[in-house]
């Protein structure tokens, strides 16, 4: 248990069901991100807040909405997916972000998600 | 950008030490270098961090050359249970500051 618990672990859905992911942090943090990993690739970063604030989107379609209602959760919500969007989604939170000195990020296990 | 450079793959012999390099060279002066490691479909779990100085904690150590360029990370009695994906990370500036992951080193811990 890293303090960062993401909900589900994995997830099943269809082209056009609607669903959401779920990342808790209590650690303290700032920071919360959204990251996804498919197969074979690096990390790719989706979206940042800081102090609930979006501060990235990384040109993430609209079918991904995230939403952050504190500084200890974050949420994605899913709608209209696409196969290719089968992938690792992980959480992240760290202190805070854009700062000048360490910034070390700490994970949640991820969420499994697989668009049929 | 200051992006890494780090082997595909590696094979380390159980018990022995595991050094895993990575470069860095257009690193800034500011920016830290971090180490994390991902086992097999898991979230990547923070290993070190380290600036200018070499740096060592209950899990590894971090050997940074004099002029930045280039780190070592060391696993120094490397387990079966070490086998995981091994990223080097620095700060991307002109983006955010965001991280960048790359597709890091997969070491295998043989027994």
């Amino acid at each position: 248990e890293t303090g960062v618990t993401q909900t589900p672990r994995h997830l099943v859905m269809g082209m056009t069901n609607k669903k959401s992911l779920k990342c808790e942090q209590h650690l303290g943090h700032n920071a919360m991100y959204w990251y996804k990993q498919s197969a074979k690739k690096p990390l790719e970063l989706m979206f940042v807040y800081n102090f609930k604030e979006q501060t990235e989107n990384n040109s993430v379609p609209s079918r991904f909405s995230p939403e952050c209602p504190n500084s200890s959760h974050l949420f994605l919500h899913l709608h209209t997916l696409q196969p290719e969007d089968s992938a690792l989604y992980l959480c992240a939170s760290s202190q805070d972000y854009g700062g000048a000195g360490a910034n070390v990020l700490t994970f949640g296990a991820g969420s499994r998600l697989t668009v049929l | 950008d200051a992006k890494t450079t780090q082997p595909t793959s590696m094979d380390c012999a159980e018990g022995r030490a595991a050094n895993l390099p990575c470069n860095h060279s257009t690193i800034s002066g500011n920016e830290y270098v971090y180490w994390y490691r991902q086992i097999h479909s898991q979230g990547p779990q923070y290993i070190i961090h380290g600036l200018k100085n070499n740096e060592t904690n209950e899990m590894a150590s971090l050997i940074i050359t004099e002029d930045r360029k280039s780190s070592t990370l060391i696993l120094p009695h490397a387990t079966l249970r070490d086998t995981a994906v091994y990223y080097c990370i620095v700060r991307v500036r002109g983006t955010g500051n965001q991280f960048y992951f790359g597709t890091g080193t997969s070491l295998t811990v043989i027994p």
